[in-house]
């Protein structure tokens, strides 16, 4: 089966740092994504990870755990316009698609 | 602007009617992907085509969903005798086959009501 968890909600402050953490059960695994869906809009990619370890861009950092089916998004120096939702996908290994399995999705409110 | 585009943004439709919506992919994708996304959910996959071949169709889309891509650019996602529960964001990505990440581009959706 495929399974795929995170926090449905989430508060943090202006300046400072959250941690949006994943777990995933899936039948197969080919990389993990972040996205960020603001309201009404379309999901941006903001990371990849396929193997162990920590993958940094700017204020956004990704860890995975394949041995763990755990990954973490890392959001620093949090701004207002960082207030949105955020998606953790999984690509599943097998078939020609490449397709994604989403989470439900961590929603972010950052507060002044 | 090179992204995904959707047309329409907005549909409102009654049930039983039968609804279509347009995805242009970026130009040199080779990869198309249909999602549908309900409030509060992640969306999920409907459907895959690679150029014109529609590869991969998802159990979510029953008989009344049909979607081409007739010369490997646009794809047309196709609702007939539509229902309440098909109101929901239809989202639409492209992505290429260069790409080691197979990265997917999303484009704004199509946000369909059926009243």
């Amino acid at each position: 089966g495929q399974n795929i968890d995170q926090p449905t909600e989430m508060t943090a402050t202006e300046g400072a740092i959250v941690q949006i953490n994943c777990t995933y059960q899936t039948s197969g695994f080919n990389g993990l994504f972040w996205y960020q869906q603001h309201a009404g809009e379309a999901p941006t990619f903001l990371s990849y990870n396929v193997l162990d370890g920590l993958e940094e861009k700017g204020r956004f950092s990704s860890f995975l755990s394949r041995s763990k089916g755990y990954s973490y998004l890392l959001l620093k120096e949090l701004q207002m316009k960082d207030s949105a939702s955020y998606l953790c996908a999984v690509r599943s290994r097998g078939g020609a698609t490449n397709k994604l399995i989403f989470g439900t999705g961590t929603l972010l409110a950052v507060q002044p | 602007d090179t992204g995904v585009s959707q047309d329409p943004r907005h549909k409102i439709t009654k049930r039983g009617q039968n609804v279509t919506f347009r995805c242009d992919p970026i130009s040199e994708h080779n990869r198309l992907y249909w999602y549908r996304q309900t409030l509060g959910q992640g969306p999920e996959f409907l459907t895959y085509f690679q150029n014109e071949a529609q590869l991969e169709k998802s159990r979510l889309l029953s008989d009344r969903f049909s979607a081409e891509r007739p010369k490997g650019s646009f794809s047309t996602l196709e609702i007939q005798r539509t229902e309440q529960g098909d109101s929901a964001m239809y989202l639409c990505a492209s992505g290429s086959r260069d790409s080691i990440s197979y990265e997917q581009y999303f484009g704004p959706g199509t946000r369909l009501t059926v009243t």
